[in-house]
């Protein structure tokens, strides 16, 4: 069975300063898919990230990055110069064939 | 940019009544989802339908849930006896094909009382 673990249950980060969100999985297929969902207190869920099981290159996005280790099974989201709309939860996801599944999420509040 | 549109946005039903939660997937799509989230709490796989049937459900899925796609547009979760516990914020969700990334709706929040 497929699972997301996500160690951090809340973060802070100083304006403008770059900040990890923790992310590991386990699953026992070669093939997968990996996101980050945003989502702030008006509850939607924005797309992030995604980063394949194949990619040979770590996925980027604008200000995301993702520090994908595959031996390690972590697939970490760095967010890049933090700004105050930055605050929110962030969840991370794996697909596998026809299924997501979230990790616990972790809730990032940026400081002025 | 294409969106998933979801109805009600907030609903308050009655303990044992039956609610039905709406979704207009993105017109192209193919794959399609409904997940939930108790307040403050992760956010859980309910069901994934494809071609016409339920590909996948999870534990939470039970036969107090159904899923329909009535008119090749909307696609519709009913709770048929609704308990304190289903209240919950409900995305639905769809995707384009297989390697696609998921596009969310903006949730519906039901409360039960």
């Amino acid at each position: 069975a497929q699972k997301i673990t996500q160690t951090q249950p809340g973060m802070f980060v100083q304006e403008k300063e770059a900040v990890t969100l923790d992310c590991t999985y386990d699953t026992s297929d070669p093939s997968y898919g990996l996101f980050w969902y945003k989502q702030p207190s008006s509850g939607e869920m924005i797309f992030l990230i995604y980063q394949g099981s194949y990619d040979q290159q770590n996925a980027t996005e604008g200000r995301y990055s993702l520090n994908f280790q595959k031996a390690r099974k972590s697939a970490n989201l760095v967010i890049s110069a933090s700004q105050l709309g930055d605050s929110a939860m962030y969840f991370c996801a794996m697909r596998h064939n026809n299924d997501m599944r979230f990790g616990a999420g972790t809730r990032l509040t940026v400081k002025p | 940019e294409p969106e998933v549109t979801q109805t009600p946005s907030h609903q308050v039903t009655q303990m044992g009544q039956e609610v039905i939660l709406r979704c207009v997937p993105i017109s192209n799509h193919l794959y399609f989802y409904w997940y939930r989230q108790i307040l403050g709490q992760k956010v859980e796989f309910l069901v994934s339908f494809y071609n016409n049937e339920i590909s996948e459900k999870s534990e939470i899925f039970d036969d107090q849930f159904s899923v329909e796609r009535p008119d090749g547009s909307n696609f519709t979760l009913k709770i048929r006896s609704t308990k304190l516990e289903d209240s919950a914020m409900y995305f639905c969700a769809s995707r384009a094909d297989r390697g696609d990334g998921y596009t969310f709706g903006s949730g519906t929040r039901l409360t039960v009382v």
